[in-house]
């Protein structure tokens, strides 16, 4: 069956440093990989996607790559502020306008 | 930017009592969704609407769950008769037409709690 998984434990870094996040998946052959951001109480908001034919994706801090023979997509947060506080989710994305599934996401936290 | 407004914020009902949740999409999308996300778990998808007819559902989606787009600006979730685990929140979402692919365009959902 098809599965997305994210690291499950809080991810809790110092203001400055850079983050990374993970996202894997399975029985998905994904034409895009997409990322949200999501506040507590909130609707996911869009963040970045990035096709199959992308190494690499940039927009400000943050950075997307992509790697479809690992089945991996690593999301970058450099800088990073406490206002980056949030839980990220990523969504293998087939193409069309089909349902995007979302994996559980990561809560990131950024200290002082 | 424009953005998907869903009513009400919180609604509290009782188990048993139908409910009738609101999404305005964005004007010029044509896909639109519903998604829920039950306290401390993932957002999960529910259906997909597109030309006025249901495009694809979950296992969740059953009978007591419908949707409607009743004229050229609503979207809505109806739950016929509410169950004390359909309390989450509930998410809409719409899609425009773009090259490439697009993203999904959230609301900030409703809180629906059953009694």
């Amino acid at each position: 069956s098809q599965k997305i998984e994210q690291n499950s434990e809080a991810l809790n870094i110092q203001e400055g440093k850079t983050a990374t996040l993970t996202c894997n998946y399975t029985n998905y052959s994904p034409a895009y990989l997409q990322w949200y951001r999501q506040d507590p109480g909130r609707g996911p908001v869009f963040l970045l996607l990035i096709r199959e034919n992308e190494k690499e994706k940039r927009k400000e801090r943050l950075k997307v790559t992509f790697d479809t023979t690992l089945k991996q997509s690593l999301f970058h947060i450099t800088a990073s502020q406490p206002a980056d506080s949030a839980t990220y989710l990523c969504a293998p994305d087939s193409g069309g306008y089909n349902k995007l599934i979302f994996g559980a996401g990561t809560r990131l936290a950024v200290h002082p | 930017e424009p953005e998907v407004t869903q009513t009400p914020s919180h609604q509290v009902t009782q188990m048993g009592q139908e409910v009738i949740l609101r999404c305005v999409p964005i004007s010029n999308h044509l896909y639109f969704y519903w998604y829920r996300q039950i306290l401390g778990q993932k957002v999960e998808f529910l259906v997909s609407f597109y030309n006025n007819e249901i495009s694809e559902k979950s296992e969740i989606f059953d009978d007591q769950f419908s949707v409607e787009r009743p004229d050229g600006s609503n979207f809505t979730l109806k739950i016929r008769s509410t169950k004390l685990e359909d309390s989450a929140m509930y998410f809409c979402a719409s899609r425009g037409q773009t090259e490439g692919n697009s993203p999904l365009h959230f609301g900030n959902g409703t809180r629906l709690t059953v009694t």
